[in-house]
């Protein structure tokens, strides 16, 4: 069964600084994985969505890596902003069955002027 | 993107009434949808798998005739929670793949409160 860990849980940071985020994942037969932001009290945002195939997709200040035989991506972002605050999610496919996503529990963060 | 819709946004009711929830895809067909439940602080709890002109797929622990899901359509998954109690409350989000469920971006709709009395 796959299982989706986020580091860190929570992170609180001043205005500018640049940010990386942390997924890891179990079992490396993956569709895809993808980055999400989520407010409070709101839906999912889909932000990057990286294919197996693929290593990295950009996106503004966004960027996102993927290196799947270590179960690893990874969500950089650039000067970071206080509209930036949100709880980001990373989601993997598998490759079986309806291509199910799992969800790690995300990280918390907080940009601060 | 793509647009996936949820209706209501909120809805509070009564102990022991069912609640209807909707999810549409707007500008694709969907033939998977996923239910998925938040509780606070949390992580989102897959529910079900919606397949289109066939029975769901609950997971583990999810009780079908509690949590009702219905997918008439290649546009539209309707979850009801029958007979609701306050343990119900939660906050409730549907998602869907354009173009079927092995292929590309997940789409999510914008959620639905759930507050029973």
């Amino acid at each position: 069964k796959q299982e989706v860990t986020q580091i860190p849980a929570a992170l609180s940071v001043p205005e500018g600084e640049n940010l990386v985020l942390n997924c890891s994942f179990t079992d490396s037969a993956i569709y895809n994985l993808q980055w999400f932001r989520q407010d409070p009290g709101k839906g999912l945002t889909s932000l990057l969505l990286i294919q197996s195939s693929q290593r990295e997709q950009t996106s503004g200040r966004l960027n996102a890596s993927l290196d799947k035989s270590s179960g690893r991506s990874t969500l950089y972002i650039a000067a970071s902003q206080p509209g930036d605050s949100a709880t980001y999610l990373c989601a993997v496919s598998g490759t079986g069955g309806s291509y199910i996503p799992t969800f790690g529990r995300g990280t918390s963060l907080i940009v601060h002027p | 993107g793509a647009v996936v819709s949820q209706h209501p946004s909120r809805v509070i009711c009564k102990s022991g009434t069912s609640v209807k929830i909707e999810c549409r895809s707007l500008d694709f067909q969907a033939t998977t949808m996923f239910w998925y439940r938040q509780f606070p602080k949390q992580s989102l709890m897959l529910m079900a798998t919606s397949n289109e002109g066939s029975k769901a797929t609950y997971e583990q622990g999810v009780e079908k005739d509690k949590f009702l899901i219905n997918h008439a359509s290649l546009t539209l998954s309707t979850l009801t929670v029958t007979s609701a109690h306050p343990e119900d409350s939660s906050f409730y989000i549907c998602s869907a793949r354009p173009g079927g469920p092995n292929t590309g971006e997940l789409f999510f709709g914008e959620g639905s409160r759930l507050t029973v009395l």
